[in-house]
């Protein structure tokens, strides 16, 4: 099975400071890879995605991810935090292997400090 | 385009009771998915539906099930509640099953005293 893991439960970063949020999946295929954020009482909304192509990924609100086959990891970015970034992160990867079932990491935190 | 609505947005039941949950998923998407959402076990799979048919299905006991209905709407039940069934319960459609990005509703914040 699948498994997907988010370093760090808690980021806390400086406006305007750097915004990285860890992503590795465990997979010998390839899967689909996915990453969402989650304000408080809402439900997830996509941030972007990694199917085929180009590896680095643009999404929005100025956040990007890179898939390193390599290194099996698909971390999330943005050079300038704002404080409406403030939320929970999650990493999610669709299997191709088991129906394309999504399994998603078990979340990172983002505080941004004023 | 309406995104994905789910009913009610809050439940309050009692231990043994049974609840139903329901989601009408994106205009035109046919596949639904369903997930528990705990702040200890974060977001866990519960099923997929694709066409009224069960696609997919998580590791959970038999007292969750669900059912998609031919309007591609869905409904899961929980009977014989327990206080561990606290929980987010969140939908998500998407056009396809599997690869496909998913599209959440806002959820059902369930409580179980």
């Amino acid at each position: 099975a699948q498994s997907v893991t988010q370093l760090g439960s808690h980021v806390s970063v400086s406006e305007g400071a750097l915004v990285l949020l860890r992503c590795n999946y465990s997979s010998s295929v390839p899967p689909y890879l996915f990453w969402y954020v989650q304000y408080p009482n809402q439900g997830l909304q996509l941030l972007l995605k990694y199917t085929t192509g180009a590896t680095l990924v643009k999404g929005i609100n100025g956040f990007e991810a890179e898939f390193k086959k390599s290194e099996t990891s698909f971390h999330l970015t943005k050079p300038s935090a704002h404080m409406s970034d403030a939320a929970e992160y999650f990493c999610a990867v669709s299997d191709p292997g088991t129906g394309n079932q999504f399994y998603f990491g078990t979340g990172t935190s983002l505080t941004v400090i004023p | 385009k309406a995104g994905v609505t789910q009913t009610p947005r809050y439940l309050i039941k009692t231990r043994g009771q049974q609840v139903t949950l329901s989601c009408s998923p994106i205009s035109g998407h046919r596949s639904v998915s369903w997930y528990q959402q705990t702040p200890g076990q974060g977001l866990q799979f519960l099923f997929e539906y694709f066409s009224e048919t069960q696609r997919n299905k998580g590791n959970f006991p038999g007292r969750f099930s669900g059912r998609q209905f031919s309007n591609s709407r869905s409904e899961m039940n929980v009977s014989t509640l327990e206080l561990g069934d606290s929980a987010l319960y969140l939908c998500a459609s998407s056009s396809l099953p599997g690869a496909y990005e998913q599209y959440f509703g806002p959820g059902t914040r369930l409580t179980v005293t």
